[in-house]
């Protein structure tokens, strides 16, 4: 059975940086088959993709987020991270690693979630 | 990228079916066949219920369906339950080879 689990800080000051890192167990970043996501919830709002990395490095991130977002893989701890610049009070959310797409046509969807993170924005 | 069309909110009793709809365009849903749908309950991770459209993953109730029509995709779960009570997402890939996510469906049993 696949398990992530996010870890990182739960409070970001401002203009700084959110950093969060997913631990993979029970399975392997590095097996090929899947892209590996990070995904966040506002408090009392919708879903939103933030992005993806696959195990080579290779990274596909949401154009409104782009300009901020980092994502990087480290196979040798079987970890994928997430690093978010310049936040702001929006970036307030829930954060979600996830497992997929699939890599050859994108098809499967998330099938494996962390139980989230939440992560605030504030002084 | 737009955020795709669904409905606020729906209700039913129990053993009804209900649908929830998901729309968006030809360059995301109507385009591929690439259509997930989660179920989050409040406090939880979302849960994959559908992929690809149509599929269930292991461990899904078969009360759960999927289905697509031009740029409109449909869950519908049958035999409604208590446990059924939760958001649920639609997502769909897109034309520029990114993700996006319904606004979410919050169904309510009777």
């Amino acid at each position: 059975q696949v398990q992530l689990q996010e870890s990182g800080p739960g409070l970001v000051k401002p203009s700084e940086t959110l950093s969060l890192t997913c631990t993979v167990s029970g399975g392997s970043v590095s097996s090929g088959s899947y892209y590996w996501s990070w995904i966040r919830q506002p408090p009392g709002k919708g879903l939103e993709w933030i992005g993806y990395i696959y195990y080579s490095g290779s990274t596909n991130y949401n154009p409104s987020l782009k300009s901020r977002v980092t994502i990087s893989v480290d196979t040798s701890k079987n970890q994928f991270s997430l690093k978010l610049s310049s936040v702001t009070a929006a970036d307030t959310a829930v954060y979600y690693c996830a497992r997929g797409p699939h890599y050859y046509d994108s098809s499967g969807g998330w099938d494996y979630w962390g139980q989230g993170t939440l992560v605030t924005v504030s002084s | 990228q737009s955020a795709l069309t669904q409905p606020a909110s729906v209700s039913g009793s129990p053993g009804q079916s209900i649908t929830i709809s998901c729309t968006g365009t030809s360059s995301d849903v109507g385009g591929y066949n690439y259509v997930s749908w989660y179920q989050q309950h409040p406090g939880k991770a979302p849960k994959l219920m559908i992929y690809d459209v149509s599929n269930r993953p292991s461990g899904v109730s078969n009360r759960f369906s999927g289905s697509k029509s031009g740029n409109t995709a449909s869950l519908t779960i049958s035999g409604l339950q208590a446990e059924d009570e939760a958001d649920y997402y639609c997502s769909s890939y897109t034309s520029s080879s990114l993700w996006v996510f319904g606004g979410g469906t919050k169904l309510t049993v009777l």
